[in-house]
């Protein structure tokens, strides 16, 4: 059975204060990765895209990474608005993607 | 247009009415996708219509009916819900194939 798993469960940062957020997978066959920021009352809203181990992709303060097993999303310098829920999903298969419990963190100013 | 817009908002309804749920987006995307989020859980895939037709059922129950008029509305007509049926309902989009998940806000549903 697909698994993905996210840790830590919540992260509390002080403005500036680098840290990564790691996404590990267990599945058959990976058809994509995504990172999702969702706000709180709010649908999801996509980030990034990886397909293959290596591949990196940036936004702003943010990076994403994978692995062969994992993908990292490393926020750097953050601020109060990149306080959010970010989810990780894997697609296996056609349509479907399989979400992570997701990180939230938390930015003080 | 890179939206997807769902209607309404917020719902709160009793375990006996029949009410429904509406989605629009105008990106040309070929897939659409009913999705429900319970309070700090990730979201759960329940439908997913792939060129206007039923591709995945996710065993919803028959009280979740999902319906695609045409290739950009998505309608989920609830009848009979129970009090655990409260969520967050979110609805969203992709090309074909699932790349490219678009998600609208969603609408906050509320059993009674």
């Amino acid at each position: 059975e697909d698994q993905v798993t996210q840790s830590p469960e919540a992260l509390r940062l002080q403005e500036g204060e680098s840290s990564s957020l790691n996404c590990s997978y267990t599945v058959s066959g990976l058809r994509g990765l995504f990172w999702y920021r969702q706000d709180p009352g709010k649908g999801p809203e996509f980030l990034f895209t990886l397909y293959s181990a290596g591949e990196e992709k940036e936004k702003e303060r943010l990076k994403a990474t994978l692995t062969k097993k994992e993908s990292f999303l490393h926020i750097t310098a953050p601020k109060p608005e990149d306080s959010a829920t970010y989810l990780c999903a894997v697609r296996t298969h056609d349509y479907k993607l399989s979400f992570g419990a997701g990180t939230t963190v938390t930015v003080r100013a | 247009d890179t939206e997807v817009t769902q209607t309404p908002k917020h719902l709160v309804m009793g375990m006996t009415n029949k009410k429904s749920l509406k989605c629009e987006q105008h990106m040309g995307h070929r897939a659409m996708y009913w999705y429900k989020q319970k309070a700090k859980k990730p979201p759960e895939l329940m439908f997913v219509y792939s060129y206007e037709k039923l591709s995945i059922n996710e065993s919803v129950p028959s009280r979740f009916s999902p319906e695609c008029p045409n290739s950009s509305l998505l309608n989920l007509h609830l009848h009979a819900l129970q009090p655990e049926d409260s969520a967050l309902y979110l609805c969203a989009s992709s090309q074909d194939r699932g790349d490219g998940y678009t998600f609208g806000s969603g609408t906050r549903l509320t059993v009674v």
